[in-house]
């Protein structure tokens, strides 16, 4: 299993710019959340999904969007990208909405 | 969800235990206690959880005070490996488990 695999690792770019991260997961897990982390800082939800075609908003969603047509996919898009966007963000999923969380590797995120 | 405090950061030597304190005075009779930890820049681990119980598994031990106000993450043996951000959250199991990450407790493992 590989688990949750985030990609691109890095990426920069430029302001106004629109970008699609992309998740995957391999453990048939119903629940999928999309969290930034600001150097120094802890994670902060931005989009969460309970199942395929189901998806709510976070703690911090302004300035991206999210969509789930598959129970493995989960991606986060970024439209018109702004230097607040910084950041590096996690996806993450779980077999139900009360177990543990499994993270993928980050991708780091900056807006030039 | 319940706030927590924990301190910014903590030492202790590699082979002993490592105790990490969390304060919880709020926390309601349907929350957990969730325990996670962050090693440099990957994606944080999931360590253990607990309601009012002490709880083990092969990676720590959680104690829970009686009055659920405070708990105690404890790494028997800490190693190198250890050194992490470690990460205390109450939270109440609810469909969506939308785990709210504060500052953490910077964990330096020293030879």
């Amino acid at each position: 299993n590989a688990g949750v695999t985030q990609t691109p690792k890095f990426r920069i770019l430029k302001i106004g710019q629109s970008m699609t991260l992309q998740c995957a997961q391999d453990m048939n897990h119903n629940y999928m959340y999309w969290y930034r982390q600001d150097p120094g800082m802890g994670l902060k939800l931005i989009y969460y999904s309970v199942g395929a075609g189901i998806t709510d908003k976070g703690e911090v969603p302004n300035g991206y969007n999210v969509s789930r047509s598959t129970t493995e996919d989960f991606p986060l898009r970024l439209e018109l990208a702004a230097p607040s966007q910084t950041s590096v963000y996690f996806c993450a999923s779980s077999r139900t909405g009360d177990e543990k969380l499994f993270f993928g590797s980050g991708t780091q995120l900056s807006v030039l | 969800d319940a706030k927590t405090t924990q301190p910014p950061s903590m030492d202790c030597a590699e082979g002993r235990a490592a105790n990490l304190p969390c304060n919880h005075s709020t926390i309601s009779g349907n929350e957990y206690v969730y325990w996670y930890r962050q090693i440099h820049s990957q994606g944080p681990q999931y360590i253990i959880h607990g309601l009012k119980n002490n709880e083990t598994n092969e990676m720590a031990s959680l104690i829970i005070t009686e009055d659920r106000k405070s708990s105690t993450l404890i790494l028997p043996h800490a190693t190198l490996r250890d050194t992490a951000v470690y990460y205390c959250i109450v939270s109440a199991r609810r469909a969506g488990n939308m785990l709210t990450f504060g500052g953490g407790t910077r964990l330096m493992v020293k030879p």
